[in-house]
């Protein structure tokens, strides 16, 4: 079946420090990728994107590349701010689907920045 | 009034009262869904509607009665619930046949008493 594997957390960094969340996927075919971020008393926005292989999705300074050999879609950004702090969702949603869409999200993944 | 709204934003109820959750989408798309967020648990995709005809119902107690009267408008009435019903309810839509993400609205944070 489909499922997205991200990493645990809390993860915890400093400002301007590196960031990278790991996720991995399991799908048939060639999924559409997301990464959703969802900051305190709000709803989820879609960060980024990727609909096929190889497709690198940025979006505020955040990257994830479709890597389809690994079956992976880490993000990754440079230098994170404390506005960063925030739950990020790595999601995707299957092939096959006419009606409507149908995304299956990961458990999500807390980040807390420190000024 | 832009993206996906959703009123109220908070909403406090005894578990026999009756009650409605609002969501509205200006976005132009067909088709919409209520998820549960509760903490420390996976978002749950209870209800979908695609062209104002549910197509999904994941096994969601009858206390809970979703409405879509129309593509942009969509409902979700509360009755007779549980404190473990206490959790987000997140709203969202999407485009049949276009681009298949979803685009969320605020939430509804609900406390049942």
């Amino acid at each position: 079946g489909n499922s997205v594997t991200q990493m645990e957390g809390p993860v915890t960094l400093s400002e301007e420090a590196f960031l990278t969340i790991n996720c991995t996927y399991t799908a048939t075919g060639y999924p559409s990728l997301f990464w959703y971020v969802q900051y305190p008393g709000e709803g989820l926005q879609l960060l980024l994107k990727a609909t096929k292989a190889d497709d690198k999705g940025s979006n505020k300074g955040f990257e994830a590349t479709y890597r389809k050999e690994t079956t992976s879609f880490h993000l990754e950004k440079g230098s994170v701010q404390v506005s960063d702090s925030a739950v990020y969702f790595c999601a995707l949603s299957p092939t096959g689907y006419s009606s409507a869409s149908k995304i299956i999200f990961g458990s999500g993944t807390r980040l807390s920045i420190r000024p | 009034e832009t993206g996906v709204t959703q009123t109220p934003r908070h909403l406090v109820m005894g578990m026999t009262n009756k009650k409605s959750l609002k969501c509205e989408q200006h976005l132009g798309h067909n088709a919409m869904y209520w998820y549960k967020q509760s903490a420390k648990k996976p978002l749950e995709l209870m209800f979908v509607y695609s062209l104002e005809e549910r197509v999904e119902n994941n096994s969601v107690p009858s206390r809970f009665s979703p409405e879509c009267p129309n593509s942009s408008h969509l409902f979700l009435h509360l009755h007779t619930l549980q404190p473990e019903d206490s959790a987000l309810y997140l709203c969202a839509s999407s485009q049949v046949g276009g681009p298949s993400e979803q685009y969320f609205g605020p939430g509804t944070r609900l406390t049942v008493t």
